[in-house]
């Protein structure tokens, strides 16, 4: 167990629909990652919050956005949703958001577009 | 843009012997940090092994070891004695050190390694 809770574990919806995915890092980490793992894709990351501002950016969709509360816990939201859009969403989530600190793997949210 | 390539989708190792798992990258910068990750059947994301680009000494973690050859951009991961607890899907990953932290992980496609009893 990494310490990083994702929540709902499996996600079914229909296409053209908006869902939130919700990620607590590990107590006292301040920097979120939200990655995709798609057949397609691969593992890509997509975007980085360090203490409630967004950090950097990856390949992340237009249609897709993610915001850190002041709480630390860290929402990805994915609208006008696509068949393409299927995929395992992790969160990570490490201490600081320099490149030495270990990033720690939620266990992921399976979403299937139908 | 880096770039982090996996030339074997699939591995095939008999328990208790050696096997190493190659990884190739691209990049213009100097400093950075290599990692490989196991998925288990489970899909959690493990770190097995993490390596400082301005270390020469190969990282060691008990039965994993890498083999990184900076100059041919090489990061290649040998396991011993293979258990059949190590069968999953390998990543290797990719991170700058140069951005501040403001970046994530580049992976690899992975390799799907299987132990025969």
């Amino acid at each position: 167990d990494s310490g990083v809770t994702q929540t709902p574990k499996h996600l079914i919806t229909a296409t053209g629909q908006r869902v939130t995915l919700r990620c607590s890092p590990r107590s006292g980490d301040l920097s979120v990652y939200w990655y995709q793992q798609s057949l397609d894709q691969g593992l890509q990351f997509l975007i980085q919050y360090y203490n409630g501002e967004e950090r950097a950016k990856g390949n992340i969709l237009e249609r897709f956005s993610a915001q850190q509360f002041p709480d630390l816990h860290s929402e990805l939201n994915l609208s006008s949703l696509e068949l393409g859009d299927s995929a395992l969403y992790f969160c990570a989530s490490s201490p600081r958001g320099g490149a030495f600190y270990e990033q720690y793997f939620g266990p992921g949210t399976r979403l299937t577009v139908t | 843009a880096q770039t982090v390539t996996q030339s074997q989708p699939e591995m095939s190792v008999q328990e208790a012997e050696t096997v190493t798992l190659s990884c190739t990258y691209d990049t213009s910068e100097s400093d950075y940090y290599l990692f490989w990750y196991k998925q288990p059947p489970s899909r959690q994301m493990i770190l097995v092994i993490r390596q400082e680009a301005y270390k020469q000494q190969n990282a060691t973690e008990n039965r994993f070891s890498v083999n990184f050859q900076k100059a041919a951009k090489s990061f290649s991961l040998k396991i011993s004695d293979s258990q059949l607890g190590d069968a999953a899907m390998y990543f290797c990953a990719y991170r700058s050190a140069w951005r501040g932290g403001a970046d994530g992980l580049t992976f690899g496609k992975g390799t799907h390694l299987i132990i025969q009893p």
